[in-house]
This record gives C-alpha cells, structure tokens and sequence, in this order.
C-alpha cells in the first residue's frame, strides 16, 4: 500500500535559519514523489517534483530510496515561505490507474 | 478564470439534504479528482475519473456519488450527509497520457469547497 509520512505537524523557524520537512514513503514499485504547498488562502499548488531534479522558490527535494525519504529543503527560510506543504506520492493502484496519495502535511512558520 | 474551478465555494446543508458540488476545469485535462481534506487527516482520494471513466473509488460511503459528464466537468453528489462528512473537498485535475505507471505529470487543485453539515 502507498504511504506518505510526514512526522512534523508544526514546523517553525527564524527567517535566515535552514529548514528541513521530512517525509518518509511506504511503496513497492517505483514512486513519483511531489511536494505541494499551499500558501494562506490560495489553493493547492505543485512546488517541485522528484523526476525534475530542479529547485523551486530556493527549495530542493532528493529521494532517498535506501532511506525511503524525500525530505525538503531550504538553506535560508524566508517569511513568505510560510505555508502548508505537502509530500505526495504517486503510484499504481490494483486497478492500474494512477493515484496521488498525500501526507498530514506540516505547517512551516517562517519568523521575522 | 482559467485552471480548475469549484463551486460553491462554502456550503451549509442539513442531513437530509440533497445537493451538488461542481468542478470544471479549463486546462484540456483528461483526468479528474475528488480529494477530501479534513482536520487531523491527510487529503484522502475519494474519485478517479480517466477519459470519462470512473477508475478508483477509494472505499467511499454511497452516500456520495460523483458523475463526469464530459472530460471539463466533474460533479459529487450528496445526500443524507452526516456530520462527519463536513470537511474541504478538493478537485484536481491532471493530464493522463494512459497506462498504467505512476502519475508524472502535475496535478491542478481547485479552491475547494467548504462543506458543513448540520
């Protein structure tokens, strides 16, 4: 079965600090993993994906496979980092279809 | 407004109340998605749809009954809700190029619509 683990429900730091949301997956095949956010009354959004290897807004995100994590980072927070973000994985059901399955989420507070 | 767009944005319902939630989206995307998002859980993938067709129903109450007219428009349907069930349910929407494989591509999420049952 797919499982995205997010151990930090809250997360806070000061602007300039590094910061890290863990997330750990449970899958038997190959997963696609994303990281979504979603910023004070906005909606859902995609912020990076494993496959593109790039990083987003000074954030960056490596998969893990020996550890089964794709923790997310950033070496200095800013305050409009601030937001809920998501670890996603997407893998095949018993149907064939594909499917994204969500972490809890954490909720990074970035202070001044 | 171009994307994914859901409405109503807020609904307040009775338990025997029937009623409809709506998403269409604007981007020529052939998958569809209900996702709902309650406190304390993570988002929970209720419905797929691939090319019109209902491919996942994740072990949801009958009580809610989603419908794909068309590839843009994807609708649930609601009656005699409990409270419980009062939670942001979110459509998505992705472009599926078919097969079976994880999804690579990115998904688009709507505003969400804020239900609570009374």
């Amino acid at each position: 079965a797919q499982r995205v683990t997010q151990p930090e429900k809250l997360l806070s730091v000061f602007k300039g600090a590094p910061v890290e949301l863990k997330c750990n997956y449970s899958y038997s095949g190959s997963p696609e993993l994303f990281w979504y956010v979603q910023y004070s009354r906005q909606r859902l959004q995609l912020l990076l994906r494993h496959i593109s290897r790039e990083s987003i807004k000074g954030f960056t995100a490596d998969l893990n496979k020996g550890e089964t994590s794709f923790h997310l980072k950033k070496p200095f927070a800013q305050e409009e980092d601030s937001a809920m973000y998501y670890c996603a994985l997407s893998g095949s059901s018993q149907g064939g279809s594909e499917k994204l399955v969500f972490g809890k989420g954490t909720k990074l507070t970035v202070n001044p | 407004e171009t994307g994914v767009t859901q409405t109503p944005r807020h609904l307040v319902m009775g338990m025997t109340n029937k009623k409809s939630l709506k998403c269409e989206q604007h981007l020529g995307h052939n998958a569809m998605y209900w996702y709902k998002q309650s406190a304390k859980k993570p988002l929970e993938l209720m419905f797929v749809y691939n090319f019109k067709e209902q491919t996942e129903n994740n072990s949801v109450p009958s009580r809610f009954s989603p419908e794909c007219p068309n590839s843009s428009h994807l609708f649930l349907h609601l009656h005699t809700l409990q409270p419980e069930d009062s939670a942001l349910y979110l459509c998505a929407s992705s472009q599926d190029y078919g097969g079976t494989g994880p999804l690579n591509t990115e998904a688009f999420f709507g505003q969400g619509t804020r239900l609570t049952v009374v």
